[in-house]
């Protein structure tokens, strides 16, 4: 089963305020990741997680931080919200295999939106 | 660094003709991997397609396509469309030996008309 699943599918959260996003994958996959997808952009990587070691992109360092309590979740959490942060996240994992580039398994999004 | 890009944001093709999506690439890299991901609506993103060997021709559900490192491109072919291939479809390229995910280019719509 290929499944990554997230939670909820749409969020609605106030400006100021903390929002956590779900993700869960039962593929025992090494390595989950968050992207961020804005309308008319590609979908950028935020961070990524392989095992227990967080990556986060230099140019979103400060904005979100994420957590990995065990191999099956990952959560993306945004400390005050504002605007800018409405977009699709869209959360994926993969098995590093050595020299093998990842094929990364998705999950169908969740739609956050800031008022 | 790393960039992907798709020329067209929406392609509209008729049923039963072909259609094929541009995307080229820039990397300093050579040790590269190139993919098709194609999202239908209210789902998730699949893999269609991968390669990483120059000239050679990958193909899955219809779909090929073929890596030209000379050209530095990566163009997504089918011959004859169904009303089922309309979808979003990104190009994305990722490096090996490192688990850092996927360099996407913005996607192409394609909507097929009966």
């Amino acid at each position: 089963d290929t499944t990554v699943k997230q939670n909820p599918r749409y969020k609605l959260a106030r400006v100021g305020k903390p929002v956590n996003l779900i993700c869960s994958q039962t593929m025992n996959h090494d390595t989950m990741y968050w992207y961020q997808k804005k309308p008319n952009q590609a979908p950028k990587l935020l961070l990524f997680y392989y095992d227990k070691i967080l990556n986060r992109e230099a140019d979103t360092f400060e904005k979100f931080q994420s957590s990995r309590p065990n191999n099956s979740f990952c959560s993306l959490y945004i400390g005050s919200a504002g605007l800018e942060y409405s977009a699709m996240y869209l959360c994926a994992s993969s098995r590093l295999g050595g020299r093998f580039a990842e094929t990364l398994y998705f999950g169908s999004g969740t739609r956050l939106t800031v008022l | 660094g790393d960039s992907v890009t798709q020329t067209e944001g929406l392609v509209t093709v008729t049923e039963g003709l072909p259609v094929m999506l541009n995307c080229t690439y820039q990397t300093a890299y050579s040790d590269v991997a190139f993919f098709w991901y194609v999202q239908y609506l209210n789902e998730a993103p699949k893999l269609l397609l991968r390669s990483s060997t120059d000239n050679k021709r990958t193909e899955h559900q219809g779909f090929h396509a073929t890596l030209h490192k000379s050209s530095s491109s990566f163009h997504l072919q089918k011959s004859s469309v169904q009303l089922s291939d309309s979808a979003l479809y990104y190009c994305a390229l990722s490096l090996y030996n490192y688990a850092q995910g996927l360099t996407f280019g913005l996607g192409t719509r394609v909507s097929v008309f009966p």
